[in-house]
């Protein structure tokens, strides 16, 4: 399996501009998660998908922030407008719910700088 | 409170020296608990599972203390390679499988 598979790797926007992290978790995994990154808060659990329903969206920073999970396949965060401080590593995870314990595997992240 | 705390370090060590780091959760009712580890510019990947009667692999050992809510990872005969960030993570068992990391705990050993 290629594991999970993030896009764009690095991603360099101006401020004001939508913003769409992709995501493909590894294939048989019915729970995915998105977490930010920083120096500051660590990392972050924004929300996280059951057999492609969002669970629990409390970590979302705002509204500018969004979320799909269409398939089991796919999902996109998505921030509009962005702002400097979105600046982050935003990392996808996805498991297997096979009991409680379930280890989540990471994708290489996408490195976001808002300017 | 944070859900799940840790002391950020960072821990300097040197090569063949011992290192615990501890971590703390705030839901009593949480099920499952683990180690990850981070390295530099990487992503995290699970170190292991803590299990209620404390498990062991090879240099490190990680032990669940339920009644005072702290979960250990010990590294004996640290390494080089050891240095990283290690992640205390936690799965409260409410709410599905909602999976929440600690900020981390950073680790040097030094030659």
């Amino acid at each position: 399996d290629a594991g999970v598979i993030q896009s764009p790797r690095h991603e360099v926007t101006e401020m004001g501009q939508e913003v769409t992290l992709r995501c493909k978790p590894i294939s048989g995994h019915n729970s995915l998660f998105w977490y930010r990154q920083t120096m500051m808060r660590g990392l972050e659990l924004l929300i996280y998908f059951n057999n492609n329903v969002p669970i629990d969206d409390s970590g979302m920073p705002e509204d500018r922030f969004s979320a799909k999970m269409p398939n089991a396949s796919f999902s996109t965060l998505k921030i509009q407008p962005s702002e400097p401080r979105d600046s982050a590593v935003y990392f996808c995870a996805s498991s297997r719910r096979t009991g409680m314990n379930t280890e989540a595997f990471f994708g290489q992240g996408t490195r976001l700088t808002v300017v | 409170r944070k859900e799940v705390e840790q002391d950020p370090g960072p821990f300097n060590v040197p090569e063949g020296a011992t290192v615990a780091f501890n971590c703390t959760y705030s839901n009593s009712a949480s099920q499952s608990f683990f180690w990850y580890r981070q390295d530099c510019r990487k992503e995290p990947k699970l170190l292991m599972s803590v299990y209620s009667s404390g498990n062991e692999d090879g240099r490190f050992t990680a032990q669940l203390n339920r009644a005072s809510q702290y979960i250990s990872l010990l590294i004996r005969d640290s390494k080089l390679s050891d240095s990283a960030t290690y992640l205390c993570v936690v799965i409260p068992g409410t709410g599905g499988f909602k999976t929440i990391f600690g900020a981390g705990t950073r680790l040097f050993v030094k030659a």
